[in-house]
């Protein structure tokens, strides 16, 4: 079955940099969209990017166009988001998403908790 | 915009009928999907499309659109079915996604 499993919880500085892992399995890497969405601690979700592994293509929120970058290394079935700049309020559940066509995110990650602290 | 608003919280009766709504203008042109979030766990896709349920997710989930506005209805909900309900669709541009503020569904 469709497994996502993410990279273990995170303690960064604020203005330094988060990378996450998410392993993929179970289906065809290429053949569907990875989206990133993070929740903050009592929010609600909030969609941040997707990645098209057969591309690769990306695209972002507007609002972290500057500050998200997300990768992926085929031979592993792995996508990476790396988050820089950190913030106090960057602290949040940070999910990957497998979709089944745009808009459709069917099978997620069980999150991984960054939290930002000087 | 590429906003999707909905009512913070709403409440049924165990085995009553509620509608959860979702409002933006870019439901005019694509569908919404629906999640499930209970406290302490990832989102669950509970519809999608123009009414269509995951393998797994109960009957008594359905979805409906009309204009603007997207909704899902859970008929003769359950105490299982309290949770955080979220909607998502592609916004404006097409290639962009946007998750709808959020409905809490306390069952009474």
């Amino acid at each position: 079955q469709v497994q996502m499993v993410q990279s273990g919880a995170e303690v960064k500085e604020p203005g330094s940099s988060v990378k996450i892992s998410c392993k993929a399995s179970g289906y065809s890497f290429i053949s569907y969209y990875i989206h990133w969405v993070r929740q903050a601690p009592g929010q609600g979700l909030e969609w941040m990017g997707l990645l098209n592994p057969n591309g690769p293509e990306t695209s972002h929120a507007q609002k972290f166009q500057a500050r998200v970058t997300m990768t992926m290394d085929t031979s592993t079935t792995t996508v990476y988001m790396e988050l820089s700049s950190l913030r106090y309020d960057d602290t949040a559940t940070y999910y990957c998403a497998r979709d089944t066509e745009l808009g459709i995110v069917e099978s997620w990650g069980h999150g991984t908790l960054v939290t930002v602290s000087s | 915009s590429s906003e999707l608003t909905q009512d913070p919280a709403v409440s049924v009766a165990l085995g009553q009928t509620v509608r959860i709504t979702c409002q933006g203008d870019s439901l005019r042109s694509y569908y919404a999907s629906w999640y499930q979030q209970k406290p302490g766990q990832a989102p669950v896709l509970v519809m999608y499309g123009k009414n269509n349920r995951p393998s797994g997710i109960p009957d008594r989930f359905s979805g409906s659109s009309s204009g603007s506005t997207a909704s899902l209805t859970i008929t003769g909900a359950q105490a299982e079915d309290e949770a955080d309900y979220y909607c998502n669709s592609r916004d404006s541009s097409g290639n962009r996604l946007v998750f709808g503020t959020g409905t809490r569904v306390t069952v009474l």
